[in-house]
């Protein structure tokens, strides 16, 4: 059975750091390029960012270039978001999501993980 | 970035009832376009991908059709289960883009 389990979230003040963590289990994790979605509070879906199987490819939405990196461990079935200079704005359950074999489906997601930026 | 618009916000229909969702893109996407179904609390789950395959497991009551700017979301007959928001979602260029989402409510 194919498993995504985010972790990491919590509360972090306007301008700080946190790390997401993404653990897959049940598939070939490091055949398949992986994504983070995000959904604020009330609102839609916004994908932020992509990385490729093999690390060959990183991509990321306008709102969170420069400031976050998406990286990835193979050999730990893991995917990560280092999330920096964190805003109200990037208040928001961070998805990963795992994109399908034919390429931009998202096939597979994790539960969330909810991120609040506030004072 | 490519544009999704999606119609209607929200729709409230009778279990039994044909609902049908529209999604235009802002240019062409070819067939790359896809629709999730989120439920309250959950994660979102992909329905139909490329406009028209239905994925493994979902019924056959949902479908897609559609190419180029303008696609259609189909509900054959509505089932209190699927009360839900539905996304389209472009997978044709980066960065992915989602419709604003519809949400179905029974009447």
């Amino acid at each position: 059975e194919v498993q995504l389990v985010e972790s990491g979230g919590g509360l972090v003040l306007p301008g700080g750091s946190l790390r997401l963590s993404c653990t897959a289990s049940g598939f070939g994790f490091s055949f398949y390029s992986m994504n983070w979605v995000r959904q604020a509070p009330g609102k839609g879906l916004e994908w932020i960012s992509n990385i490729g199987s093999n690390h060959s490819s990183i991509y990321y939405a306008d709102s969170v270039r420069g400031r976050f990196a998406i990286s990835r461990d193979n050999a730990k079935n893991s995917l990560f978001l280092q999330m920096n200079n964190l805003r109200a704005d990037d208040t928001a359950v961070y998805y990963c999501a795992r994109d399908a074999f034919s390429g931009g489906a998202f096939d597979y997601w994790g539960q969330g993980t909810l991120v609040t930026v506030s004072s | 970035d490519i544009q999704m618009t999606q119609s209607p916000s929200s729709l409230s229909a009778s279990v039994g009832d044909r609902v049908t969702i529209t999604c235009q893109a802002s240019q062409d996407i070819s067939n790359y376009l896809n629709w999730y179904q989120q439920k309250p609390g959950k994660a979102p789950k992909l329905l139909i991908y490329d406009a028209s395959n239905l994925e493994r497991g979902v019924p056959s009551r949902f479908s897609g059709s559609g190419s180029g700017t303008d696609f259609t979301f189909t509900l054959s007959s509505l089932q209190p289960e699927d009360i839900a928001t539905y996304y389209c979602q472009q997978s044709d260029n980066l960065p992915y883009t989602f419709g604003q989402g519809t949400k179905l409510e029974i009447k």
